[in-house]
Parts: structure tokens; C-alpha cells; sequence
């Protein structure tokens, strides 16, 4: 049984378009991140979020930790070819190591 | 980039065979983590070292162990490779364990095929 759910698995969209992931949990959190993969390497890390109900924008990027600690999401405005990619979500329990969720990926067409 | 490389790149081998697969670090960090990547799965974590000769289990160590005797040095071994355990194989560091100041750099992966 996966720790963390992401939804949806798989995301296709056009260029331009606005797009939100989730990423959600029966457990509590210590903390939260995001990574993006690119086919052929290791994943990097975007983003980590602590705080319940805390916002964190990179560029056209937005992630949102919810108030219970549960889950994120992340949100993507105006999308470009080069997000394209795998994004992963993974959660820390309080005093433990990340856990990370099956993955979104997303294809962004020109 | 983070100074972590992993080898071989790519292997194929056959079931029943030993396979050791090794990550080094010039970075110097205290956590070395050891993944499998497969598809609808993500990245689940095999083993993760917090120290030299100190490991402990991840969520699906099951046929595989580890060894760090050095520092910049992790060891992910299949004693008797199965199909099962086709996979990509991700090696990670980090200097801290969780929270906010914890990110994990990772390696370029190794593609494992067994037969």
C-alpha cells in the first residue's frame, strides 16, 4: 500500500494550459516535498513545505501544503513544454525519512 | 550538481546470479539511500545508511543487502538475482534525515535487467 496517492497518474495537456496535482495521505506529516524527474536521471528537489496551510510559488510554479498536513498540491499556471516530466511528491513522518508517492507525469505539447 | 556518481549504468544479467551495484559520493554526506523505481510505484526506498557500517531496512529490502565501509561508498548487493528486481536503481545522499533542511540529491540511476 502506497504511503502517499498522487493524482492523476498521467497528464496531458497543451501549452498554455493550467494544471493541479495532488498528493494526499491518511497520515500526518512533519514535512512535505516535491521533486521533478526528467526521462534518463535522478529526480530534483522543488520544493519543501512544513507548515500547515503554507503557499510557496516558484516562478509559474505553486505548492500548498493543506492545513491538516495530509497533503499538497501543486499547481502549474500557464504550462510550458520544458515541465515537461515526472513530478513526485514525498512525505516525512515526524522523526522518520521521506516516503514518496507513485508520481504524476506530465506531457506538455507545443 | 551534487558529486554522486553510480555504476554500472546499465546491467543485464541472468536469475540466480550475484549483482553488486555501487554509489559514490564526493560530497561527503552522512545518508546514503538506496531506490527502485518502477512504473505506477515511484521510487520506494531498498535500504539507507546513516553512518559507516550503519544501515537499516527500507519498505522492500527483501533480497537485497548493503554495505558502506567508507564515507563516500554504498554497496547495494542481490545475492540471487530474480526478475522481480528489474528495475532502476537510484542512489541517493542527504545530510540531514527528514525535515526542512533534508534534500536528497540523487544519482543518474542504474538500469537492471535480469533475465
Amino acid at each position: 500500500t502506497q504511503l502517499l496517492e498522487q493524482s492523476p497518474q498521467f497528464l496531458s495537456i497543451q501549452e498554455g494550459e493550467n494544471l493541479t496535482v495532488y498528493c494526499n495521505s491518511s497520515s500526518v506529516f512533519s514535512s512535505l516535498q516535491w521533486y521533478r524527474q526528467e526521462p534518463g536521471e535522478g529526480p530534483v528537489l522543488l520544493v519543501t513545505v512544513v507548515t500547515g496551510g503554507e503557499v510557496k510559488k516558484l516562478k509559474r510554479l505553486t505548492f500548498q501544503f493543506g492545513d491538516a498536513r495530509k497533503d499538497s498540491s501543486l499547481h502549474i499556471t500557464a504550462a510550458q513544454p520544458g515541465d515537461t516530466g515526472l513530478y513526485l511528491c514525498a512525505g516525512a513522518e515526524y522523526g522518520d525519512k521521506f516516503y514518496f508517492g507513485s508520481g504524476t507525469k506530465l506531457n506538455v505539447k507545443p | 550538481d551534487a558529486g554522486i556518481t553510480q555504476s554500472p549504468r546499465h546491467k543485464v544479467t541472468e536469475t540466480g546470479t550475484p549483482v553488486t551495484l555501487r554509489c559514490h559520493q564526493t560530497e561527503n554526506h552522512r545518508y546514503m539511500y538506496w531506490y527502485r523505481q518502477d512504473p505506477g510505484h515511484g521510487l520506494r526506498l531498498i535500504h539507507y545508511s546513516y553512518g559507516v557500517k550503519d544501515t537499516d531496512k527500507g519498505e522492500v529490502s527483501d533480497g537485497y543487502s548493503v554495505s558502506r565501509s567508507k564515507t563516500e561508498d554504498f554497496l547495494l548487493t542481490l545475492e540471487s538475482a530474480t526478475s522481480s528486481q528489474t528495475s532502476v536503481y537510484f542512489c541517493a545522499i542527504s545530510g540531514v534525515l527528514a525535515g526542512v533542511d533534508n534534500e536528497q540529491f540523487f544519482g543518474p540511476g542504474t538500469r537492471l535487467t535480469v533475465l
